[in-house]
């Protein structure tokens, strides 16, 4: 257990629904992420908010919609996804968003995606 | 912007060997060094990371090395145990204070 929830834990959805992903951090971090995993690729950092503010978001389709109501809760909202989105998306939390010696990133477990 | 490579993509080790994953990194300017292990079903955790101030980092079997010279950044694994058996992730801090990921090296435990 790392403090970090993720949930659904798995997730089927056609290119035509609406679903969202959903992640609390029991660890009064400051920051919190959402990351894309795929199969032998590099995590790749998908939007980053702290203090409920986005501070990066690196070129992410407008069919991925993060939403962030408090430091504990972040939402993914997902709408006409294709397959290849078809991945593990990790959320993550840290006491600030900033990378650095001390500033351990905690991720959740993750939430398989698969689009059909 | 910043890249990190890392090799190899699979490592298979007897049990009780030594394991060591490379990774490079571009940004002459980064300065912060972790690595993650992922075990199956589980996100990514930290087991030790290095700051561009020093050379070398070690807590009990498993150490870090850093060249900043020639920017590359090692993983050292000693004394391998079956619970090693994992995906190990680099990575590098990039210009935003953002991590720059490696694409992982899945390491097998042969008992």
């Amino acid at each position: 257990e790392t403090g970090v929830t993720q949930t659904p834990r798995h997730l089927v959805m056609g290119m035509t629904n609406k679903k969202s992903l959903k992640c609390e951090q029991h660890l009064g971090h400051n920051a919190m992420y959402w990351y894309k995993q795929s199969a032998k690729k590099p995590l790749e950092l998908m939007f980053v908010y702290s203090l409920e503010e986005r501070v990066e978001n690196n070129s992410v389709p407008s069919r991925f919609s993060p939403e962030c109501p408090n430091s504990s809760h972040l939402f993914l909202h997902l709408h006409t996804l294709q397959p290849e989105d078809s991945a593990l998306y990790l959320c993550a939390s840290s006491r600030q968003g900033q990378a650095s010696s001390g500033n351990t990133i905690y991720f959740g477990e993750g939430s398989w995606l698969t689009v059909v | 912007g910043e890249n990190v490579e890392q090799h190899p993509s699979t490592l298979s080790v007897q049990e009780g060997d030594s394991a060591v994953i490379k990774c490079t990194y571009s940004d002459s300017a980064s300065n912060y060094f972790p690595w993650y292990k992922q075990e199956l079903g589980k996100g990514p955790q930290l087991i030790i990371d290095i700051r561009s101030n020093v050379g070398e980092k070690k807590d009990q079997r498993i150490a870090v090395t850093l060249n900043k010279t020639a920017k590359h950044f090692s993983l050292h694994i000693t004394e391998t145990q079956p619970e090693d058996s994992a995906v190990y992730f680099c990575a590098s801090m990039d210009s935003n204070y953002q991590l720059i990921w490696g694409a992982g090296t899945k390491l097998i435990i042969k008992p």
